[in-house]
């Protein structure tokens, strides 16, 4: 079984700086995604960004980044010139490239950014 | 495009109830996941359907059901609810197969059992 684990539950960042959010999994497969999504009060769960586990190269999505470290099992996400849209619950996630595979869900951070 | 449409967005039931709570993907999507969030056990995988099949279950007794329909809408059925199935319940589309390219999720029904 896979287990994704986020040991910040909160954090907080100046608007316009950069804050770094971190998740670690284990798992013993060779082929699978990792994610990270946003949750704001709205409840909506929004991608955020994928990594596949195959391809080497960190996923980028404008101010997003990901730190993906295959062999330390790794997977932190680096959110630049905060804004305070930002502000949310973040949630690393974890899902084996197969059909009808489950997302594996960390325990979450929650992100404030302060004007 | 319409995004993913849950309803209804709350809910309040009596202990010993059920409930049904429907799920529309979005316009293509075949493969539609449920999900529980409750803040003691985090968000759980509840299942899996894709062409009215289920193809997925998680951990969760049979008191949770679901079924999919041929439009792709599914419905999540809890029977004999129980206080501690108040919880908010996501629902999420996507395409199958080669085309997959993520999950998007709906704004979430919050039930309430009192």
């Amino acid at each position: 079984a896979q287990t994704v684990t986020q040991s910040q539950p909160e954090m907080s960042v100046q608007e316009a700086e950069t804050v770094t959010l971190s998740c670690t999994y284990d798992t013993s497969e060779n082929n699978y995604y990792l994610f990270w999504y946003k949750q704001p009060p709205s409840r909506q769960m929004i991608l955020v960004i994928r990594q596949e586990a195959y391809k080497q190269q960190n996923a980028t999505e404008n101010r997003f980044s990901v730190n993906f470290q295959k062999a330390a099992k790794s997977f932190s996400l680096k959110i630049s010139d905060s804004q305070l849209g930002d502000t949310a619950m973040y949630f690393c996630a974890f899902m084996k490239k197969s059909s009808g595979d489950k997302l594996t869900f960390g325990t979450g951070t929650r992100l404030a950014v302060r004007p | 495009k319409a995004g993913v449409t849950q309803t209804p967005r709350y809910l309040i039931k009596t202990r010993g109830q059920q409930v049904t709570l429907s799920c529309s993907p979005i316009s293509g999507h075949r493969s539609v996941s449920w999900y529980q969030q409750t803040p003691g056990q985090g968000l759980q995988f509840l299942f899996e359907y894709f062409s009215e099949t289920q193809r997925n279950k998680g951990n969760f007794p049979g008191r949770f059901s679901g079924r999919q329909f041929s439009n792709s809408r599914s419905e999540m059925n809890v029977s004999t609810l129980e206080l501690g199935d108040s919880a908010l319940y996501l629902c999420a589309s996507s395409l199958a197969g080669r085309d997959w390219d993520g999950y998007t999720f709906g704004s979430g029904t919050r039930l309430t059992v009192v």
